[in-house]
């Protein structure tokens, strides 16, 4: 199957510094990636689409001026954390397909901060 | 509103049995479900999807029953295996036009598997 890179797979930060995180699709192009979180013991909660090229869509309740996504390229997006808390301690999941297909994701990014 | 629902929390079964994943919906727009497998700390793997205009889909060990008229749909592994412990989550998919958000997931809260050798 495809494979969706994303980086770091873990990161510890300090309260109040941002974070960014990547991902990658690296053997073909997503026009749409997605960006989840996950909280233990529960579901996948999709934070927003990224669309290459526009602005992401944020789910309802996600801060789109605290979770940052950009979507440059066919095969990047990226989210920023800005401003860290202690509660957006969480794992952060990416997602990218293209149309009809079922998506691939990353590996995850197990994001703590102190 | 938990559109996607996988009511079991976590399943036991014994090596080599049948182990059989449920997961029940509710919003008619649905038209493709998949199922993804997760070990802790890992992003989920594509494991198997249907159609609606499917009732079921096979792909050697594991097959996808999808029954349209009760909103439901199960994943069956057999001989499971020690290996196949995972998390396992159902998620489903709007039909519409094509690309953006449309193709955005909904994923149930995952049932636990644990194959016990």
């Amino acid at each position: 199957g495809a494979v969706v890179s994303q980086h770091p797979s873990w990161v510890i930060c300090k309260s109040g510094t941002s974070v960014k995180i990547e991902c990658r699709s690296l053997d073909f192009q997503a026009t749409t990636m997605f960006w989840y979180r996950q909280f233990p013991k529960q579901s996948l909660m999709l934070m927003a689409t990224s669309n290459e090229g526009s602005k992401a869509t944020y789910e309802q309740g996600v801060e789109k001026d605290k979770f940052l996504i950009n979507h440059a390229s066919l095969t990047l997006s990226t989210l920023t954390v800005t401003s860290a808390h202690p509660e957006d301690s969480s794992f952060y999941i990416c997602s990218a397909q293209q149309p009809n297909t079922e998506a691939f994701f990353g590996q995850g990014t197990r994001l703590t901060v102190v | 509103d938990q559109q996607v629902k996988q009511n079991s929390p976590s399943l036991s079964v014994q090596e080599g049995r049948i182990s059989i994943l449920n997961c029940d919906y509710t919003n008619s727009m649905f038209d493709y479900f998949l199922w993804y497998k997760k070990y802790p700390a890992e992003g989920p793997t594509f494991l198997i999807s249907i159609s609606s205009i499917k009732d079921k889909n096979e792909d050697g060990r594991f097959t996808v029953f999808l029954n349209k008229s009760a909103k439901h749909l199960s994943l069956h592994i057999v001989p499971s295996q020690p290996g196949d412990s995972a998390v396992y989550f159902c998620a489903a998919r709007r039909g519409g036009e094509s690309g953006g958000s449309n193709y955005k997931l909904t994923f149930g809260k995952g049932t636990l598997l644990t194959v016990n050798p």
